[in-house]
């Protein structure tokens, strides 16, 4: 139980277009759904968090107006990168949360690597 | 803040040797420790927790222990296999009622020769 997944697993886009990415929560609902993004060998950084129902709450630094963040469902959030350029070239990964006992838990989907040419 | 610092990688091993990934922590209260486990070219895949002081989280022969004292949740395993070759993470949920972000240390990549 408890898979994410994500469409699609990777693009390739023009500069200067709009790319959606695509994070489903299979077999469980979710309220709050999380965006990050991973350059290559770092860690991940939390762009921003997605609520079901309400606008998403964004990381400092990271442009709400470029990074679109769409949660209609309790099932689907959606991160549409506006106006691409070479360096939003990325891997985008989402999770969900579930809660676990006292705390929460995240489950992530496998990623969704975008290059912007 | 919260924030997680781990060794640094990469850390290269033979089969069958004993791994240890350090991880300390700085947080307020009890939070929530995790360690994620990234294979190439996928997302990250929940390895073992552990959600208060002395307990040990394991899961595929891996084991980490959340010790308090040293705000410590180093990950062990005995004898690791070439397929436990990834880029590991550990990470902490804050104590606070209702949190859920997580805050991840940098990722320490492991490879295992055969």
């Amino acid at each position: 139980g408890a898979v994410v997944s994500q469409h699609p697993s990777w693009v390739i886009c023009k500069s200067g277009t709009s790319v959606k990415i695509e994070c489903r929560s299979l077999d469980f609902q979710a309220t709050t759904m999380f965006w990050y993004r991973q350059f290559p060998k770092q860690s991940l950084m939390l762009m921003a968090t997605s609520n079901e129902g309400s606008k998403a709450t964004y990381e400092q630094g990271v442009e709400k107006d470029k990074f679109l963040i769409n949660h209609a469902s309790l099932t689907l959030s959606t991160l549409t990168v506006t106006s691409a350029h070479p360096e939003d070239s990325s891997f985008y990964i989402c999770s969900a949360s579930l809660p676990s006992g006292s705390a929460y838990e995240q489950y992530f989907g496998p990623g969704t690597r975008l290059t912007v040419t | 803040g919260n924030s997680v610092t781990q060794m640094e990688g990469p850390v290269t091993l033979s089969e069958e040797a004993f791994l240890t990934i350090n991880c300390t922590y700085t947080a307020t209260g009890y939070p929530s420790l995790f360690w994620y486990v990234q294979y190439p070219g996928e997302g990250l895949q929940l390895l073992l927790k552990a959600t208060k002081a002395d307990d040990k989280g394991s899961n595929k022969g891996f084991e980490a222990t959340y010790r308090k004292e040293t705000t410590s949740f180093h990950l062990e395993k005995g004898s690791v296999q070439v397929s436990d070759s990834a880029v590991y993470f550990c990470a902490l949920s804050p104590a606070r009622a209702g949190a859920q972000k997580l805050v991840f240390g940098q990722g320490t990549r492991l490879t295992i020769n055969p």
